[in-house]
């Protein structure tokens, strides 16, 4: 069965520093990843995804991912973090069943001036 | 476009009673996932509906079903509320299954007393 893993339950970064949230993942297949931002009381936003192809992807709010198949992880990293980006960070595998995405137990992202 | 649309917003049940909840995906999409967030367990998917038909079903009771019609729309219901059910209920949609982006409504949060 696949499994997603994020190790960091909270992470405290001061604005302008750089960031890197953990994700690892259990996944018989080439797996097709995602991470998704959660603000408090909203839904989920996707941030970028991996399917195949170049292992550093691009996404919005500034934000990358590279996908390290040896290592069965999918780090997300940005350069300079900001206020506005103190949330919840999910990371999830999609099954090969379906649209079924299965998820980490979320990062809590705070940002200290 | 529009975004997933979700209602209704909040909801209060007693146990025992029934609850619909309600998801319009994104025009043009026919895939609908429904997931329930909760502090203990995080985010599990309930199920998948793709033309009408329910394509996966997550690891809940039978008290948790849904439905989806010609135009997509989807709706879940939970009867015999417990107080374990208390969650925030989220409606995904996706253009077709398989592993397919997924985009989230804002949620309905439920809380059962």
């Amino acid at each position: 069965a696949q499994s997603v893993t994020q190790p960091d339950i909270h992470i405290t970064v001061s604005e302008g520093a750089s960031l890197e949230l953990r994700c690892n993942y259990s996944y018989g297949a080439t797996p097709y990843l995602f991470w998704y931002v959660q603000s408090p009381g909203q839904g989920l936003q996707l941030l970028l995804k991996y399917f195949s192809g170049d292992t550093l992807v691009q996404g919005i709010k500034g934000f990358e991912a590279e996908f390290k198949r040896s290592q069965s992880s999918f780090n997300l990293r940005k350069p300079s973090v900001h206020w506005s980006d103190a949330a919840e960070y999910f990371c999830a595998v999609a099954s090969d069943a379906g649209n079924m995405l299965t998820f980490g137990g979320g990062t809590r992202l705070m940002v200290k001036p | 476009k529009a975004g997933v649309t979700q209602t209704p917003r909040y909801l209060i049940k007693t146990r025992g009673q029934q609850v619909t909840l309600s998801c319009s995906p994104i025009s043009g999409h026919r895939s609908v996932s429904w997931y329930q967030q909760t502090p203990g367990q995080g985010l599990q998917f309930l199920f998948e509906y793709f033309s009408e038909t329910q394509r996966n079903k997550g690891n809940f009771p039978g008290r948790f079903s849904g439905r989806q019609f010609s135009n997509s729309r989807s709706e879940m219901n939970v009867s015999t509320l417990e107080l374990g059910d208390s969650a925030l209920y989220l409606c995904a949609s996706s253009l077709k299954t398989g592993q397919e982006t997924q985009y989230f409504g804002p949620g309905t949060r439920l809380l059962v007393l």
